[in-house]
């Protein structure tokens, strides 16, 4: 199995520009979580999906952030327009949700910088 | 309190044990788990442990769990440079659809040769 992938690995862009994260989870898992990670407040949910539905979304910031899952395979996670404090990494990561056994598998995350 | 909580750094010398505490906050978690992220890398889970047990060791590693006082620790036995990581505590909250994991804000470990 590829694991969790997300797509770019980087992305500098300037303030006010729209920026989309791109995901694809794990075959088989049926749930989704979107983090952001910084320095300063460390690892924050932002939002998560259960069999494509968003179950939690109440550590998105505010209505500049958006996401989607349109399918099993893909969700989306896009911020417009960007401002310089929302540089950070943003992780995807899948579960499967087994008896009980919530354990996560995170991708590789994506490294934004806003200037 | 809400959180899961960790100390922030921990240093140990090449060789020695390493221990990481975590104190959680739900006493109905299933599962708690130990996760490690590596410079620019994510989080990679690294071994969990089922509320019933004790205690769980897998090579170098060994859990230890405290129900009573809702505290887990994470020993690294022989350290290695490879080790130095931040390491994450995890308890699952919740049920069905609505549970979910709650991490600690990681414990850097540093190992110096």
């Amino acid at each position: 199995d590829a694991g969790v992938i997300q797509s770019p690995r980087h992305e500098v862009t300037e303030m006010g520009q729209e920026v989309t994260l791109r995901c694809k989870p794990i075959s088989g898992h049926n749930s989704l979580f979107w983090y952001r990670q910084t320095m300063m407040r460390g690892l924050e949910l932002l939002i998560y999906f259960n069999n494509n539905v968003p179950i939690d979304d109440s550590g998105m910031p505010e209505d500049r952030f958006s996401a989607k899952m349109p399918n099993a395979s893909f969700s989306t996670l896009k911020i417009q327009p960007s401002e310089p404090r929302d540089s950070a990494v943003y992780f995807c990561a899948s579960s499967s949700r087994g008896q009980g056994n919530y354990e996560q598998y995170f991708g590789p995350g994506t490294r934004l910088t806003v200037t | 309190g809400e959180d899961v909580e960790q100390s922030l750094f921990l240093s140990v010398r090449e060789g020695d044990s390493s221990v990481i505490n975590c104190t959680y906050t739900d006493s109905s978690s299933t599962y708690l788990y130990w996760y490690k992220q590596e410079p620019g890398a994510g989080l990679q889970l690294l071994t969990y442990i089922f509320s019933n047990m004790d205690m769980k060791q897998d090579q170098r590693l060994t859990v230890l769990l405290n129900k009573k006082d809702k505290h887990l620790s994470l020993r690294i036995a022989d350290t290695q440079t490879g080790d130095s990581a931040i390491y994450f505590c995890a308890e699952s909250r919740g049920r069905g659809s609505q549970g979910n994991l709650i991490f600690g804000k990681g414990t850097k470990l540093s190992v110096k040769p």
